[in-house]
């Protein structure tokens, strides 16, 4: 089945410890997207890519970057992350075209900091 | 700044009950509109989504959309325990650069629970 897949599901690392989540999508829709999901909040959307583009949200803290080698994968790199940045990291896909294009969730990666 | 505001709830309807989720939007150039369901601890998954005024019904869901009053629905009719779950509204607006697809800006969710 065509999907967005997330790796890994959980991920625990230390404070200040260099970070890298993955994402991959078999459903070869031009854009992607990176979300930020705290407990009972809304996702935040921290950048996306159409095709090669790379779109950074204007809030979006310098510690998180990210990486899209080719059309399947995408990946978020948090350089120092710090305690406020455990979350849930959502990682979504959308077709570009008419009509409402709706964008399709991964499973996420909860990111727990030590 | 765009917003989407939406009763946070909680929501509680017992088993078989209508349940109704609103979600009101302050920018008039909004295109689209989704429902996204997720359950704790899960990624959002898309139930329905709508363009055109109007109603869409799919199933037990029915999405409704009045772009003059700013205003999108979601009716579960034949409510079931396994409905509970946060409910996020989610509106898409034109791409700034005019593009055909647009981000989305998601409402805080409306927590329902549906009780035997």
């Amino acid at each position: 089945d065509a999907m967005v897949i997330q790796n890994p599901r959980y991920q625990v690392t230390q404070f200040g410890k260099p970070v890298t989540l993955s994402c991959s999508q078999t459903l070869n829709h031009n854009v992607m997207y990176w979300y930020q999901q705290k407990s009972s909040q809304a996702p935040k959307l921290l950048f996306h890519y159409y095709d090669k583009d790379f779109n950074n949200e204007a809030d979006t803290p310098d510690n998180f970057q990210s990486r899209r080698p080719n059309t399947s994968f995408c990946f978020l790199d948090i350089r120092s992350p710090g305690l406020g940045d455990a979350a849930m990291y959502l990682c979504a896909t959308s077709r570009v075209g008419q009509g409402a294009q709706p964008q399709h969730f991964g499973d996420g990666t909860r990111l727990s900091i030590l | 700044q765009k917003e989407v505001e939406q009763n946070s709830g909680p929501l509680s309807v017992p088993e078989g009950a209508i349940a109704s989720l609103n979600c009101t939007y302050s920018d008039r150039g909004s295109q689209s509109f989704f429902w996204y369901r997720q359950y704790s601890g899960k990624s959002p998954e898309l139930i329905m989504f709508i363009y055109s005024n109007g109603d869409k019904e799919d199933g037990r869901f029915t999405a409704q959309l009045n772009k003059a009053s700013q205003y999108v629905s979601l009716l579960i009719r034949d409510s079931q325990p396994s409905d509970s779950a946060t409910y996020l509204c989610a509106v898409r607006s034109w791409n700034a650069g005019g593009t055909s697809y647009g981000k989305l800006t998601f409402g805080q969710g409306t927590i329902l629970t549906v009780h035997p």
